[in-house]
């Protein structure tokens, strides 16, 4: 059972152009969720978070929109940059604090320059 | 900065024989957690540890152990392997703050190969 879906398992985007990155959850009790970013041989890298009292969260090219209703959160990153390309998983857990992750697939995104 | 530090980062055993797998959190990180990524697929939650305690337990195996160290770092011991626990091994760690965000900061990751 997926409690954190990426549906997409792969995305190629122009650079300059404006990245979109998709992840549906199904657990309700999940309250905050992360985005990480994974170059091959590496271990996951921490990229932006959001908690469920909030719905937008930005760090620089990176925001994080979250939808509670709809149970689905995105990742944007604009401007896309060629050191973008990697494989993004979204996580999720049930509260904050010292609580284990729940992964998406990973969704692959290359940027073309 | 310094980062979550894994050792080996590679490790080649046969079938039965015993691995042990070692992590060094980030300092003044008290949490650590352990998660197992299988060729193609998402990294699942093995174990953690808070203080030297187990916190939570996912799909760890019985012939899996681990522990917390008063030094914090941690040890994940795996007997009788089996060529299904061929994957990246990761640990992770945190500071638990009480009710603040609490990142998960990965290590590069240990990869397993039983033949």
């Amino acid at each position: 059972d997926q409690q954190v879906k990426q549906n997409s398992p792969s995305l190629s985007v122009q650079e300059g152009r404006i990245s979109i990155l998709n992840c549906d959850y199904t657990n309700s009790m999940f309250d905050y969720f992360l985005w990480y970013k994974k170059y091959p041989a590496e271990g996951p890298t921490f990229l932006i978070s959001i908690s469920s009292i909030k719905d937008k969260n930005e760090d620089g090219r990176f925001t994080v929109f979250l939808n509670k209703s709809a149970k689905h959160l995105s990742l944007h990153i604009v401007p896309s940059q060629p050191g973008d390309s990697a494989v993004y998983f979204c996580a999720a857990s049930e509260i904050q604090g010292a609580q284990k992750l729940v992964f998406g697939q990973g969704t692959r995104l290359t940027i073309n320059p | 900065a310094a980062g979550v530090i894994q050792s080996p980062r590679h490790l080649i055993k046969e079938k039965r024989e015993t691995a042990t797998l070692k992590c060094y959190p980030i300092p003044r990180h008290d949490t650590v957690y352990w998660y197992q990524q299988g060729p193609g697929q998402d990294p699942q939650f093995l174990i953690s540890f808070y203080e030297k305690m187990q916190s939570d337990k996912g799909s760890i195996p019985d012939r899996f152990s681990a522990q917390q160290f008063s030094d914090y770092h941690s040890e994940l011991n795996m007997s009788s392997l089996e060529l299904g626990d061929s994957a990246l091994y990761f640990c992770a760690s945190s500071l638990e703050t009480g009710g603040s965000l609490n990142e998960q900061f990965f290590g590069p990751g240990t990869r397993l190969t039983v033949l």
